[in-house]
């Protein structure tokens, strides 16, 4: 079990340019999460995914775009990177709440750095 | 909307003693809250948690309490030892699906 991998490690962008995050979980969870840390900021949530073929906005959406055609893949999207999207971003994922508990579970992160 | 405030931003403390973290939530509807250890350069991992029908949970050194009246919660580790430092992250569910973080402390144990 590899748990949650995410692809890139590390990525540089230059403002303008396009990139997407992808994360992979082999765990057949049904929810899945985008956040990104700040300094200072803890963890903020982008977008979620309460299964296959669903997303949904979260605190801080705005730039970032995200799809989720196979349950075991979630995809975030910038279509223009920005300066202020320079960011550490984490994908979690969750067994179906209800019945199978609520930890999230993290994958090692990728960090961007946006010129 | 919703926040959870989380303090001290950083903690110092000697090996043996004991630490503790707090926070605060608004969302009087949130009956669960997790407790995330982030080690350096890796993804957050869960500790330990609680819910809104316990008053306290203990795990070996580890304890979380929660005062639902107050809207606070709290991480006690005892005999803090050099490998506990790290970053730690209060949560407290809002919702059906989500987590909201607080902003994380940091946490140093000298030996």
């Amino acid at each position: 079990n590899a748990g949650v991998t995410q692809t890139p490690k590390f990525r540089v962008l230059k403002t303008g340019q396009s990139m997407t995050l992808l994360c992979a979980q082999d765990m057949n969870h049904e929810y899945m999460y985008w956040y990104r840390q700040d300094p200072g900021m803890g963890l903020r949530l982008i977008h979620y995914s309460v299964g296959e073929g669903t997303t949904a906005k979260g605190e801080v959406p705005d730039g970032y775009n995200v799809s989720r055609l196979k349950k075991q893949n979630f995809l975030l999207g910038l279509e223009s990177a920005a300066p202020s999207q320079t960011s550490v971003y984490f994908c979690a994922s969750s067994p179906f709440i209800r019945t199978s508990g609520e930890t999230q579970y993290f994958g090692p992160g990728t960090r961007l750095l946006v010129l | 909307g919703e926040n959870v405030e989380q303090h001290p931003s950083t903690l110092s403390v000697q090996e043996g003693d004991s630490a503790v973290i707090k926070c605060t939530y608004s969302d009087s509807a949130s009956n669960y809250f997790p407790w995330y250890k982030q080690e350096l350069g890796k993804g957050p991992q869960l500790i330990i948690d609680i819910r809104s029908n316990v008053g306290e949970k203990k795990d070996q050194r580890i304890a979380v309490t929660l005062n639902k009246t107050a809207k606070h919660f709290s991480l006690h580790i005892t005999e803090t030892q050099p490998e506990d430092s790290a970053v730690y992250f209060c949560a407290a569910k809002v919702g059906t699906d989500k987590l909201i973080f607080g902003t994380g402390t940091r946490l140093q144990v000298f030996p």
